[in-house]
């Protein structure tokens, strides 16, 4: 079974520079997770789809991220302008579904991609 | 709002001892996840625990889950070099609908020879 793919691997931009990410979650995964990973710190949730509804932007800085899903498979997450503490590593995970069966919550475990390292200068 | 307390957050200890990670968490949940990271890679899963009292084997690895004091831990046996990595916790939480994961802050593990 292929795992999560995402592109490029790395990014290296300049302050209020934009960029996009790529993500192809694994083939049948409902749900579809971004999150932001500053070195040294667990990784944070910036943006959930199910299907390619968003379930959860909360965390999502929205006046320079977006993120979309359009066809409920792959998914693109945009930064512009660019900051200087945008630089982290931005990780792309999918999972099964998310959701309640007989009042009991399923697991969530999320499996994850091997993320794109972004520099801004 | 959930927190998730790790601790320690480093941790060196000498190849054939045993240690214990913590996992503390602020908010009701009856699932907990763990991960291994790799220096420069993404995360992988390593234990799915998913009510109260669960406990998961794997090799020299071993996680156990307790919902009523809230805690998780992570005991590793006889340590080898190949153990070397942080190690997270994600608790599972619903809020209105979404179901998500919110992280430790992670726990780095060096196994000196």
């Amino acid at each position: 079974e292929a795992g999560v793919a995402q592109s490029p691997r790395y990014k290296i931009i300049e302050k209020r520079q934009s960029v996009a990410f790529w993500c192809n979650p694994i083939s049948g995964h409902a749900t579809l997770y971004w999150y932001q990973q500053i070195l040294g710190q667990g990784p944070k949730l910036l943006i959930q789809f199910q299907n390619n509804g968003v379930v959860d932007d909360s965390q999502l800085p929205k006046d320079r991220f977006s993120a979309e899903r359009l066809k409920g498979v792959d998914s693109t997450l945009k930064i512009q302008p660019a900051k200087l503490e945008d630089s982290a590593v931005y990780l792309c995970a999918s999972s099964w579904r998310i959701g309640r069966t007989s009042g009991r919550a399923v697991s969530n475990e999320q499996f994850f991609g091997p993320g794109t390292r972004l520099t801004v200068l | 709002e959930l927190k998730v307390e790790q601790n320690p957050l480093f941790l060196s200890m000498q190849e054939g001892k045993n240690y214990t990670i913590y996992c503390n968490y602020s908010t009701t949940s009856d699932r907990l996840y763990w991960y291994r990271q790799d220096p420069g890679k993404s995360l992988e899963s390593l234990f799915v625990l998913l009510s109260n009292g669960a406990v998961k084997q794997e090799g020299r690895l071993m996680a156990s889950l307790d919902t009523k004091a809230r805690l998780s831990t992570l005991h590793i046996t006889a340590a080898v070099h190949d153990l070397s990595a942080t190690y997270f916790c994600a608790v599972d939480l619903v809020v209105t609908g979404a179901q998500k994961l919110v992280f430790g802050q992670g726990t780095r593990l060096t196994i000196n020879p």
